[in-house]
């Protein structure tokens, strides 16, 4: 079956630097997610990507859809406090009834 | 607040036991997930319903079973419960095919 590899799996960085992680699958994808889920929550989604080559901003958020269609980055500028969390990336293929998901990468963030 | 509702939120079930996690939307969704979450495993997907009277596996099923007799409820029920389903169990929904889950806030469960 289809299956993401999420990278890194965990950072731990200071308030006020920007962050990249990045997804990549063993094939093609049609449909990009990032999600992000807060300790005790249920994840949460955060920018939608449909089309290859495709970057979308969310506030400090961007996110791109590779223009192979197996990868796709999340960037956040000037993190703060509440970005912590996990983020996981999503991915459908053509005809796919169901998101696939990523292993997630756990941010922590030193003041 | 639409949404979707999980209960428990928590639960220590002993190992042998039965239990099922109820899970209700409220946004007319057709489609409804239940995933677990484990440690450095993200989450995988225990079983799926495409709409109310169809269910279908996912990567994680054995242990598990569904049901979907309407639009709005989709229980999980382990039927006699063992250490290795010690997770958090999410149940999510989507209005539209593979886009833009909704998910619960999650049922912690520990089988000791």
């Amino acid at each position: 079956g289809q299956q993401l590899n999420q990278s890194p799996q965990s950072m731990f960085i200071q308030e006020g630097e920007d962050v990249s992680m990045n997804c990549t699958s063993s094939s093609i994808f049609n449909t990009w997610l990032w999600y992000k889920q807060d300790p005790g929550e249920g994840p949460v989604l955060l920018i939608a990507l449909y089309k290859a080559g495709e970057l979308t901003s969310n506030g400090r958020l961007t996110a791109q859809f590779g223009t192979t269609r197996k990868d796709s980055f999340l960037n956040i500028s000037a993190s703060i406090p509440s970005d912590v969390g996990i983020y996981f990336c999503a991915g459908a293929g053509q005809g796919a009834q169901k998101l696939v998901f990523g292993q997630g990468t756990r941010l922590t963030i030193n003041p | 607040t639409a949404g979707i509702t999980q209960a428990p939120t928590s639960q220590i079930l002993a190992a042998g036991r039965s239990m099922t996690l109820r899970c209700t939307q409220d946004m007319r969704h057709n489609a409804m997930y239940w995933y677990r979450q484990d440690l450095g495993l993200g989450l995988r997907l225990i079983h799926y319903s495409n709409t109310a009277g169809t269910t279908g596996k996912g990567e994680v099923p054995d242990g598990y079973s569904v049901s979907r007799a309407n639009t709005d409820d989709f229980p999980l029920t382990l039927a006699s419960a063992v250490p290795s389903q010690t997770s958090v169990y999410f149940c999510a929904s989507s209005g539209d095919r593979g886009y833009g889950y909704t998910f619960g806030s999650g049922t912690r469960l520990t089988v000791v």
